[in-house]
This record gives structure tokens, sequence and C-alpha cells, in this order.
């Protein structure tokens, strides 16, 4: 068990470029979570996976965000068009089966949109 | 609205006394209410998991309490150590059940 990894750990885009970011979870969970933080802040939720579905995604998520995670095992997170609001941390964490469970978080990619 | 909030931003604390952090929360019914340790540039780290039906929860110099008729959770940390100085953040389950949702966090400085 090596815990959740997440990669890459930092990222400087220029507005209006592309990001993608992966998250591979502990093997044995199957729920995987993205969050996104800012200074000072605690995390906020994005979107969740049970398995391979996306079960849940925040109202808060712009339509330029998507994330997938195409087997159930890692997990990828897109931002297109990045705004400058969009810088941030964004943490991945896994957990069993059920929402009550622990969850693990990995060490976050941090995003800066020049 | 729905809101989390955590006692202040900041706490400064000596040395083997007891620190006392609190999250209050209004518009939930959370079933389950987390606390979690995290360190600048890293990922939170679970510490304690209380469920409405407990009203205290305790580990090693952790101890937790769950009140949901104040809609409160106090979280102490008894002989405090300046190890113990990072950001604290509470989580509670939402009303859907399916995630947590957390509170800005209250960064806790114990001084030698």
């Amino acid at each position: 068990d090596t815990g959740v990894s997440q990669n890459p750990r930092h990222k400087i885009t220029k507005r209006g470029q592309n990001v993608t970011f992966r998250c591979d979870p502990i093997s044995e969970h199957n729920r995987l979570y993205w969050y996104r933080q800012t200074l000072g802040q605690g995390p906020e939720f994005l979107t969740y996976f049970q398995n391979e579905a996306q079960l849940e995604k925040s109202r808060l998520l712009s339509d330029r965000f998507s994330a997938e995670r195409p087997k159930g095992s890692f997990s990828t997170l897109e931002i297109q068009r990045t705004e400058q609001g969009d810088s941030a941390m964004y943490l991945c964490a896994s957990s069993y089966q059920t929402a009550q469970e622990t969850q693990y978080f990995g060490p976050g990619t941090r995003l800066l949109v020049l | 609205s729905q809101k989390i909030e955590q006692n202040s931003e900041a706490l400064n604390i000596q040395e083997g006394k007891t620190a006392t952090l609190t999250c209050n929360y209004t518009n939930y019914s959370p079933a389950y209410l987390q606390w979690y340790r995290q360190d600048p540039g890293r990922g939170p780290v679970f510490l304690l998991l209380i469920r409405e039906n407990e009203k205290e929860k305790r580990k090693e110099r952790l101890k937790v309490t769950f009140d949901t008729t104040l809609k409160q959770s106090l979280f102490h940390i008894t002989a405090s150590q300046p190890a113990d100085s990072a950001t604290y953040l509470c989580a509670l389950l939402n009303n859907y059940g399916q995630n947590f949702v957390f509170g800005p966090g209250t960064r806790l400085s114990v001084l030698p």
C-alpha cells in the first residue's frame, strides 16, 4: 500500500490552456473523490466515483471541468480553457465502499494559471 | 443556507496545555463527522470519526465530542506539543449522505 499518488505535483500554465491531472488511488478502494482547495479554505468537493461510475458532480463545477475513471482504477481531471480563478490545490482522495469511510488523501497538484 | 464554521482562523497555545477547537454547522443533519489534520503543502490526514449517536470519541491525546442539539463538535488535544501545530479541519457527511463537506479549518500553533 503506497497511498494515494497524484501527478504532477505542480503545474504552471497560461490562461486558456488545457491541463490534465492524474490520481492513482489505493488499489482496493472503490471510491475516488476530487476536491479543490484555495488558501485558507477547506477542501471543496468537486466530484466522486464509485468504481468507474461518476455518481455526483458539484453544481459549482464549471462545464470546463471533466473527470474520468475509465477502468475503476486511476482517474484524470481535465480543466479546459483555464482561467486565473482555477489556480488552487487539486486534491484526490480514495476510500472503501461507503461514504462514511475514512478518506485517504493524496499530496495534491498545485495549479497556477498565469 | 448551509454553513460550517470553525472557531477561529488561528489559535495559539502554550506547550502542555489543552487545545480546544470548535466546529459549528447550520442546516445540516450529519450522521457522521470527521476531523482531519493538514500540514502545509500536503493533503489532509484522517484523525477521528464520530457518529451522531456517539457523544464522545477518544484516541490517545485526542478527544472529539458531538452535540447534535447544539450542532457542534469539539476537538481537544491534551498535553499539546509543538509537533501538533497544523491546520485542523472538520468534515461532515452531507444531507444526501454521499460526500463529506469540509469546514475552513483552524490553524493551531503550539508554542514551546
